[in-house]
């Protein structure tokens, strides 16, 4: 079983609307999370750390459910420059690396 | 301010052949990493280092060797490249607190085996 799971899309969505990803992790030993952003032929960059209490950043929010074991972020208001594919990243107790899904792509559509 | 770098940025290589590719960062981390993605497959690690003259195995070594002789430098070896190994190689560092803080990327090498 993958220690990070994403919808890998692709989400087609018109300039303006709101649009939510979601990601599961399977160990609940799980320590940080974080969401990254990639934009095509380029490296992963990290759009936003997510804490325990949800956290925004603009445009986005970031929620945490450790209960349920995903973490989620939400886009209000979207950008063409939004456009990217969206990972999910989980570090565990004891573990020396970083867990990353396989990404969510984003389209906005004019 | 640098981050991290990698060289060289693009690469063809005929099968057989070897390479090198060199991974600085300036920030002063002590984990570093080689992953690769392919299309459909997301990040995968190679190796890691979680100090100067440590490296270990990530799921995906083999065909690949790491060296960290120095803590700023990562390098990964291809001995004898295989079309299988046609990529986008990324190298990242990150800081170890009491946990594994974000990672931070190079711009990634392309390599193409023939």
């Amino acid at each position: 079983r993958k220690e990070v799971e994403q919808d890998p899309g692709p989400f087609n969505v018109p300039e303006g609307a709101t649009v939510a990803f979601n990601c599961t992790y399977s160990n609940s030993a799980s320590q940080s999370f974080f969401w990254y952003r990639q934009d095509c032929r380029k490296e992963p960059k990290l759009l936003m750390s997510v804490y325990s209490s949800g956290n925004e950043d603009g445009r986005f929010t970031a929620q945490l459910n450790r209960a349920s074991q995903y973490i989620s972020l939400l886009i209000r208001d979207s950008k063409l420059s939004d456009s990217a594919t969206y990972l999910c990243v989980v570090t565990l107790t004891g573990a020396n690396n970083l867990f990353f899904g396989t990404g969510t792509r984003l389209t906005v559509i004019p | 301010n640098a981050g991290v770098t990698q060289t060289p940025k693009f690469r063809v290589l005929k099968t057989g052949q070897s390479m090198t590719l060199l991974c600085a960062q300036d920030m002063n981390h002590e984990y570093m990493y080689w992953y690769r993605q392919d299309p459909g497959m997301g990040l995968r690690l190679i190796h890691y280092s979680v100090g100067e003259g440590t490296t270990a195995k990530g799921e995906v070594p083999d065909g690949y060797n790491v060296s960290r002789l120095k803590k700023q430098n990562f390098l990964l070896g291809l001995e004898s490249a295989a079309p299988s190994q046609t990529s986008v190689y990324f190298c990242a560092s990150s800081r170890l607190r009491t946990y594994l803080t974000e990672a931070f990327f190079g711009q990634g090498t392309r390599l193409t085996v023939v």
